[in-house]
């Protein structure tokens, strides 16, 4: 049971250059959600999945995608990289049953767009 | 949508005393409310958390309160050791979507 897992660990872009940043899950579960983290600004909600073929926006989603064909998968795409986007990226599961929502973190993608 | 506030930003405490953590939240359909501790270059790890459905839980040395009436939720650690030093996040959450804190750094001086 490998958990939550992210590629790449380490990204450089270069400003208008586009990626893929994959997130995949081996817990079934039905929630994924990417974040990023930036210096004093703690998580920030970039896109989230309530099952597959099921997505939303979070709190900054501009300049980013996400599809969620299976269950097991939640790549998020930046389409023309930018300087602003340089930040580390957290790609997160849960399931929901009843009030337990606990969540797992991925270990994370540090990305530089230069 | 959901608005999380935390405080302190930082906080430095002698090892053995305690340390308190504080957040609000704005949203009152949130009802889950976890605790997450992340050290320098990991991935945050869940260490508490507590449902709409209970007024304080305790884990060992952590222990949440949640006041659902005033919309606040409290992180107590006791006893603290230098390895408890690292950035503290709260959350909130409906189940589909979480909001965090901007994070703690806590600071244990042995």
């Amino acid at each position: 049971n490998a958990g939550v897992t992210q590629t790449p660990k380490f990204q450089v872009l270069k400003t208008g250059q586009s990626m893929t940043l994959q997130c995949a899950q081996d817990m079934n579960h039905e929630y994924m959600s990417w974040y990023r983290q930036d210096p004093g600004m703690g998580l920030r909600l970039i896109h989230y999945s309530v099952g597959a073929g099921i997505t939303d926006q979070g709190e900054v989603p501009n300049g980013y995608n996400v599809s969620r064909s299976t269950t097991e998968d939640f790549p998020l795409r930046l389409l023309s990289a930018a300087p602003s986007q340089t930040s580390v990226y957290f790609c997160a599961s849960s399931y929901s049953a009843g009030l337990n929502y606990e969540q797992y973190f991925g270990p994370g993608t540090r990305l530089t767009v230069t | 949508g959901e608005n999380v506030e935390q405080h302190p930003s930082t906080l430095s405490v002698q090892e053995g005393d305690s340390a308190v953590i504080k957040c609000t939240y704005s949203d009152s359909a949130s009802n889950y409310f976890p605790w997450y501790k992340q050290e320098l270059g990991k991935r945050p790890q869940l260490i508490i958390d507590i449902r709409s459905n209970v007024g304080e839980k305790k884990d060992q040395r952590i222990a949440v309160t949640l006041n659902k009436t005033a919309k606040h939720f409290s992180l107590h650690i006791t006893e603290t050791q230098p390895e408890d030093s690292a950035v503290y996040f709260c959350a909130a959450s409906t189940g589909n979507q979480f909001y965090f804190g901007t994070g703690t750094s806590l600071t244990v001086i042995p």
